[in-house]
């Protein structure tokens, strides 16, 4: 089955842009959605199809997806950025799949 | 307001059958492209996602748990319901149900606040 690969964590200073990626296979064939999850929270879909905002997510939030590589782009992050985040696909009109997930610490 | 919860039994017994209901308001899932997923996480792990069932009550399932799982519309046309055979130790996890409004290619926008089930005997 098809596999997203995620690095376990990434840094940013406050006020600084985070960049979280998602690998996968021709992944810029398929439509990515992203997700933020707070600790002992349900996630929060913040990006879909690839670079579409839900209403009452801030433009801070920003995605791409390419070739091989999906990414989230988080600019100015906040102290209430600080979360797990992960990506997903359909994947061969047959299943969902998610990355293992992101953890974003802001510094 | 779209809200969703899930319930069902907060401890199984291995090799029992878990039945998960998804009770959802603000939507019909008879709505063209509406669907409905179930994904699970275990403690301290990532999400999985499990099944999933469209507006038109044809269901998708994960390649390495199809054979266990059942997902279905409930009696009630605001529920979807989830099964779950021979449940195992390693199936203890937070169980959400969420909607995705826009078909496969959309994502889940709203989810529930998810039910842990734990597995031991």
């Amino acid at each position: 089955s098809y596999e997203l690969t995620q690095s376990l964590s990434v840094s940013v200073a406050l006020g600084q842009t985070a960049r979280i990626t998602c690998g996968g296979s021709n992944i810029g064939s398929k439509r990515v959605h992203w997700y933020q999850q707070k600790s002992g929270q349900a996630p929060v879909l913040v990006i879909y199809r690839d670079d579409n905002r839900p209403s009452g997510i801030p433009d801070r939030f920003s995605g791409f997806n390419s070739g091989n590589t999906a990414a989230l782009t988080i600019s100015g992050a906040q102290a209430g950025d600080d979360a797990d985040y992960y990506c997903q696909v359909w994947d061969s009109d047959t299943e969902r799949v998610f990355g293992g997930g992101t953890k974003l610490t802001v510094l | 307001q779209v809200t969703l919860r899930e319930s069902g039994p907060a401890l199984v017994k291995p090799t029992q059958t878990l039945t998960l209901t998804c009770t959802f308001s603000g939507f019909s899932l008879n709505t063209g492209k509406m669907c409905l997923s179930w994904i699970r996480q275990p403690p301290g792990k990532g999400l999985e996602w499990l099944a999933l069932i469209d507006w038109d009550d044809d269901k998708y399932y994960s390649t390495s748990l199809r054979t266990r799982l059942t997902i279905s519309k409930g009696a009630s046309k605001n529920q979807v319901v989830l099964t779950m055979t021979n449940m195992d130790p390693a199936d203890t996890a937070t169980y959400y149900c969420a909607r995705i409004r826009d078909g496969f290619y959309g994502g889940e926008d709203h989810w529930g606040q998810g039910t842990l089930v734990t597995v031991s005997s």
